[in-house]
């Protein structure tokens, strides 16, 4: 049974400071790999999504890596903003028997990015 | 336009009620979703349909049952609420092409069971 693991719970920063959010994955057999965020009260928006035969992938000030084999995927805010403020999710893919791509998360990291 | 839409927003309710929720999406995707959003803020899947077809049905209680009247559409009708069924649901939709599509979330429906 897949679990996805999201370290830390919780980060608060200064705005215009780099940061990681850790996920890892118990079960290497995933189909693809996802970063979400939502905000309070809110749906998810879809970041990044890096397919299993994929490293790495990038949107704007976000980068998202994966390392399938140690079960390990990052993501990489650079010079964070307020606006970034928001629980990021991440997400394994499972395709295959009945998993049909289901999404199995992680508990989230809740975001604080302060002026 | 609102690619995936759930009503209602909220829903209020009293213990032992029979309630739906409504999910549409109008994306033309063949996979549509239902996950449950605890107090804890976890996200974990119910249900999936495919081409109104039931392909994932985790351990949910059987008082739990989704409905997919046509491609675009599914929803869940609760019968008698219990406590522990207030939550956040989301219904989310994907398109069967490979390894790079991702999911699209509807807003969500928040349940309070009294």
């Amino acid at each position: 049974k897949q679990e996805v693991t999201q370290i830390p719970a919780a980060l608060s920063v200064p705005e215009g400071e780099n940061l990681v959010l850790n996920c890892s994955f118990t079960d290497s057999a995933i189909y693809n790999l996802q970063w979400f965020r939502q905000d309070p009260g809110k749906g998810l928006t879809s970041l990044l999504l890096i397919q299993s035969s994929q490293r790495e992938q990038t949107s704007g000030r976000l980068n998202a890596s994966l390392d399938k084999s140690s079960g390990r995927s990052t993501l990489y805010i650079a010079a964070s903003q307020p606006g970034d403020s928001a629980t990021y999710l991440c997400a394994v893919g499972e395709f295959g028997g009945t998993s049909y791509g289901k999404l199995t998360f992680g508990q989230g990291t809740i975001l604080t990015v302060h002026p | 336009d609102t690619a995936v839409s759930q009503t209602p927003k909220y829903l209020v309710t009293q213990m032992g009620n029979d309630k739906s929720i409504k999910c549409e999406q109008n994306l033309g995707h063949d996979t549509m979703y239902w996950y449950k959003q605890d107090s804890k803020k976890f996200l974990k899947i119910m249900f999936s349909y495919n081409n109104k077809e039931l392909i994932i049905n985790e351990t949910v209680p059987n008082r739990f049952s989704p409905k997919s009247p046509d491609k675009a559409h599914l929803n869940l009708h609760i019968n008698s609420l219990e406590l522990g069924d207030s939550a956040v649901y989301f219904c989310a939709s994907r398109r069967d092409r490979g390894r790079q599509e991702t999911q699209y979330f509807g807003p969500g429906t928040r349940l309070l069971v009294l």
